[in-house]
């Protein structure tokens, strides 16, 4: 059965600088697409960033960046100049090419110190 | 593109009514999932529908829910008897069936169960 782990249940950064949510995961399958979404406090769910495994280049979206490790199946999440927007928590998911089902991590609450 | 959108937001309930929360995806969007978030965690997947057809159901989903999607647009999702275990939020979310497509969500509909 495939599966993510997110290690950090919480994590704290001082505005402006940079932070790194970790995430691995486990699955058999070749092809898979991984995620990173965030979930503001009762607010919605928003894709930060995704990631397709057979990439070798490590997915980029202004400020959020991906450490992808395909043979160590890890899969971080860099937010460099944190701001108080960022707060939220963040989620790591994986699907997998078989049936596209999103499979998630038990998500990782980050606040901005200001 | 107007987003996923989700009546009603909130909905609180007597253990044993029925309820029926909708779901509208983006209009040229085919799959259309629901998911239940508790507090904490990340969502759980419950079904998936790809145009009208649904292909897959979680064991998750008891014989109290069932899911339509008519017409392959909007869909339902019903609990009938509810439980106090039944609440939580749920989330809907629509892609298109390509390969890895990003799932986008809906604001979710919390439900309480009294």
């Amino acid at each position: 059965a495939q599966t993510v782990t997110q290690s950090q249940p919480e994590m704290s950064v001082q505005e402006a600088e940079t932070v790194t949510l970790s995430c691995t995961y486990d699955t058999s399958e070749s092809d898979y697409y991984l995620f990173w979404y965030k979930q503001p406090p009762s607010r919605q769910m928003i894709l930060v960033i995704r990631q397709e495994a057979y990439k070798q280049q490590n997915a980029t979206e202004n400020r959020f960046s991906v450490n992808f490790q395909k043979a160590a199946k890890s899969f971080s999440l860099k937010i460099s100049d944190s701001q108080l927007g960022d707060a939220a928590m963040y989620f790591c998911a994986v699907s997998m090419d078989s049936n596209y089902q999103l499979i998630w991590g038990a998500g990782t609450k980050l606040i901005i110190k200001p | 593109d107007t987003g996923v959108s989700q009546n009603p937001r909130h909905k609180i309930t007597k253990r044993g009514q029925n309820v029926t929360f909708r779901c509208d995806p983006i209009s040229e969007h085919n799959r259309l999932y629901w998911y239940r978030q508790t507090l904490g965690q990340g969502p759980e997947f419950l079904t998936y529908f790809q145009n009208e057809a649904q292909l897959e159901k979680s064991r998750l989903l008891s014989d109290r829910f069932s899911a339509e999607r008519p017409k392959g647009s909007f869909s339902t999702l019903e609990i009938q008897r509810t439980e106090q275990g039944d609440s939580a939020m749920y989330l809907c979310a629509s892609s298109l069936v390509i390969r890895g497509d990003t799932q986008y969500f809906g604001p979710g509909t919390r439900l309480t169960v009294l």
